[in-house]
């Protein structure tokens, strides 16, 4: 079993949709969860970063941890086109710097 | 350039070949990353550094892969006796600080095609 499960897709929704994806995790010792959006034939980049539990929001994207759980999510409102692309989750334990990602989910957004 | 630059894009090699990938992290950055990342999957850790020493080399699969980064800044990553395994995505990122947010800037990768 892997440390961290992500429904790899692929998602497509209509544009102006509300976009949900998660990711499961095995080790109770992470602390750091990011979301990295990764467009084709590109290194990835950080859209959202929390630490511990809780929720974050930064314009149309929230992210939401629950430890407790050991289940995060991302939220993406009024969802664009150009919010096609892989989105992976990953997540880090305190005072370690190697980043453990999902799989990665491959959404489309159809206009 | 401002980003985390990687050469070749690509490279296509044959089974036993060496192969090296070098990275040029953003300026000032101090902590650098290996990543390697396979069709359809999620990147994986290779090993990371601090300056120019090793801080963390647990990701490395087998000893045909070393890594060195001699001056703090340019890094190159070497892969003997290539296998068709080791075909994917191999992606540097670099971050200024070894911090806590997990901010990394991430190169567009160097694709190795094992043969």
């Amino acid at each position: 079993q892997k440390e961290v499960e992500q429904d790899p897709g692929p998602l497509s929704v209509p544009e102006g949709a509300i976009v949900s994806l998660n990711c499961t995790y095995s080790n109770s010792a992470f602390q750091y969860f990011m979301w990295y959006r990764q467009y084709s034939r590109k290194g990835p980049e950080l859209l959202m970063y929390t630490y511990s539990s809780g929720n974050k929001e930064d314009g149309r994207f929230t992210a939401q941890v629950d430890k407790s759980s050991k289940y995060i999510s991302l939220f993406i409102r009024d969802s664009q086109p150009s919010d096609s692309a892989t989105y992976l989750c990953a997540m880090r334990i305190q005072g370690a710097q190697k980043l453990v990602f999902g799989q990665g989910t491959r959404l489309t957004i159809n206009p | 350039g401002a980003g985390v630059s990687q050469t070749p894009s690509n490279k296509v090699t044959e089974k036993g070949k060496y192969v090296e990938l070098r990275c040029d992290p953003i300026s000032g950055h101090t902590a650098l990353y290996w990543y390697r990342q396979s069709l359809g999957q999620g990147p994986e850790f290779l090993i990371y550094f601090q300056g120019t020493g090793a801080a963390d080399d647990s990701g490395l699969p087998n000893d045909r892969f070393f890594a060195v980064r001699p001056e703090g800044s340019v890094s190159t990553l070497k892969i003997q006796r290539t296998e068709r395994g080791d075909s994917a995505v191999y992606l540097c990122a670099s971050s200024l600080l070894a911090g806590a947010t997990g901010e990394l800037f991430f190169g567009e990768g160097s694709r190795l095609t094992v043969l």
